[in-house]
């Protein structure tokens, strides 16, 4: 059974600056996909940035960034220039892919709350 | 905005009771999966339907049952309340085609807040 871990119950840094968010993971499958997601106080999950287990370069998106090492099983969430708006709650996410016409369930960790301060 | 709805938004119901959540899923797409998220947790995955079939479910005893209906839209039933299934429950909804490693955003509504007293 795949399993993610998420070791920072809670973050704080200041607006401009830049945090790092970490998440490992437990699989033994060789293709998946992995996921950050926000959730601000209005509960509703955001999809921030997605990672194909098989493409070895990292994704970025706009100002979030992740650092896949495939190997050691862990992908960490980059935020940069970080904004009053980022203040959430933040969950890494695994998902092996499922090949009979739908889409595989999501495995979310505990998550980190995230808080950015003026 | 995602386009998926829930309702209702808030629902307090009594230890032993029923309760249907529905969710309407964005137009277009034809998968929904409900997730229950406890307090200070993770999301957990319940069951996913697609086209009106349940497709994978998680460790939730048989007592959480679905339905997904022609228009794509979902239900999540929960019968014989227990105070431990107070919590956040999420509906995401994508789109997959049938023969295809498609892997598409699932897109989330804002969930059904059900506290069981």
């Amino acid at each position: 059974a795949q399993t993610v871990t998420q070791s920072q119950p809670e973050m704080s840094v200041q607006e401009a600056e830049t945090v790092t968010l970490s998440c490992t993971y437990d699989t033994s499958e060789n293709n998946y996909y992995l996921f950050w997601y926000k959730q601000p106080p209005s509960r509703q999950m955001i999809l921030v940035i997605r990672q194909e287990a098989y493409k070895q370069q990292n994704a970025t998106e706009n100002r979030f960034s992740v650092n896949f090492q495939k190997a050691a099983k862990s992908f960490s969430l980059k935020i940069s220039d970080s904004q009053l708006g980022d203040t959430a709650m933040y969950f890494c996410a695994f998902m092996k892919p499922y090949y009979g016409g739908s889409q595989g369930n999501l495995i979310f960790g505990k998550g980190t709350k995230l808080s950015v301060k003026p | 905005e995602t386009g998926v709805t829930q309702s209702p938004t808030h629902l307090i119901k009594t230890r032993g009771q029923q309760v249907t959540l529905r969710c309407s899923s964005q137009s277009g797409h034809n998968t929904v999966s409900w997730y229950q998220q406890a307090l200070g947790q993770g999301p957990q995955f319940i069951f996913q339907y697609y086209r009106e079939e349940e497709n994978g479910r998680g460790n939730f005893p048989p007592r959480f049952s679905g339905l997904q209906f022609p228009n794509y839209s979902s239900e999540l039933n929960v019968n014989a309340l227990e105070l431990d299934d107070s919590a956040l429950y999420l509906c995401a909804s994508s789109s997959s085609q049938a023969g295809e490693t498609l892997n598409t955003e699932a897109f989330f509504g804002q969930g059904t807040r059900l506290t069981v007293v």
